[in-house]
C-alpha cells in the first residue's frame, strides 16, 4: 500500500523555464510534507517543507503548495538550473508516528542548458 | 553542528555472508535513527527506525536486523545475505521532540551489491 506516490518518474525542463513535481497521498493521517533531493550515491538532503495548516511555503526559487482537499502537493522551482538536476522524493510525516516518514519513489529532474 | 557518519560507502558480499553496516551521529543527544533502503528503480523504504537505545521497531519483514548499543550508534545486520538485499542503504536520523518542523538528516549511504 503506497501512501505517498509520485507518479511521473522523471521530468525534463529546459534552464530557466518552471518545474513541477507533483505528489499524491492516501493517509489523511499526515500533518507535515517535506521534499527531499538527492544526486546520485549521495544521501538525500532535506530540501523544503510544509505543515498541513499551509497551503504555501516559499524557499527563494522552491515553493511547495499543498492542497489537503485533493491530498496533493507540489514541488515548484523557478526558474530551473542545471544544478537541480537530481531526483526528488516527496515524503510525509503522520501525527502520532514518532516523525516516521513515509516517501514516494521519486522524480527524476533533468534540467537542460 | 550535527553529523552523521555511515560506513562502508560500497560494499560487495557474496551470497550468504553476513552484513554489518554502522551509522554514528555526532552533536545531539537522543536522536531517532532509522535505516532505508533504495532499491534500483523503488523510492525510499523505511526499515527500521529506533527512539531510544535497545528500542528497534521494524517496518517490514527481511533477513536484516538493527541494533541500537549505544544512544548515537545505529548498526543494520544480517547473518545471510540475499541477492535481493541490494540495494543503497541510508541511516538518518531526526530530532525525538522537534515538533512539526521536524526533518530526518541522512548518511551518505552505502551501496551494497550482493552477488
Amino acid at each position: 500500500d503506497q501512501q505517498v506516490k509520485q507518479n511521473s518518474p522523471s521530468l525534463s525542463v529546459q534552464e530557466g523555464r518552471i518545474s513541477i513535481l507533483n505528489c499524491d497521498y492516501t493517509n489523511s493521517m499526515f500533518d507535515y510534507f517535506l521534499w527531499y533531493k538527492k544526486y546520485p550515491a549521495e544521501g538525500p538532503t532535506f530540501l523544503i517543507s510544509i505543515s498541513s495548516i499551509k497551503d504555501k511555503n516559499e524557499d527563494g526559487r522552491f515553493t511547495v503548495f499543498l492542497n489537503k482537499s485533493a491530498k496533493h502537493l507540489s514541488l515548484h522551482i523557478v526558474p530551473s538550473q542545471p544544478g537541480d538536476s537530481a531526483v526528488y522524493f516527496c515524503a510525509a510525516r503522520g501525527r502520532g508516528s514518532n516523525y516516521k516518514l513515509t516517501f514516494g519513489k521519486g522524480t527524476l529532474l533533468t534540467v537542460n542548458p | 553542528s550535527q553529523t552523521i557518519h555511515q560506513w562502508p560507502a560500497t560494499l560487495v558480499q557474496p551470497v550468504g555472508s553476513p552484513l554489518s553496516l554502522e551509522c554514528t551521529v555526532e552533536g545531539t543527544s537522543n536522536p531517532n535513527l532509522y535505516w532505508y533502503r533504495q532499491a534500483a528503480g523503488r523510492g525510499l523504504q523505511l526499515l527500521f527506525y529506533s527512539v531510544g537505545i535497545g528500542q528497534i521497531s521494524s517496518e517490514v519483514p527481511q533477513n536484516l536486523s538493527a541494533s541500537r548499543p549505544q544512544d548515537r550508534q545505529f548498526i543494520l545486520s544480517s547473518k545471510k545475505l540475499l541477492l535481493s538485499d541490494s540495494g543503497f542503504y541510508l541511516c538518518a536520523w531526526s530530532v525525538v521532540a522537534g515538533g512539526p518542523t521536524t526533518e530526518a538528516f541522512f548518511g551518505q549511504g552505502t551501496r551494497l551489491t550482493v552477488v
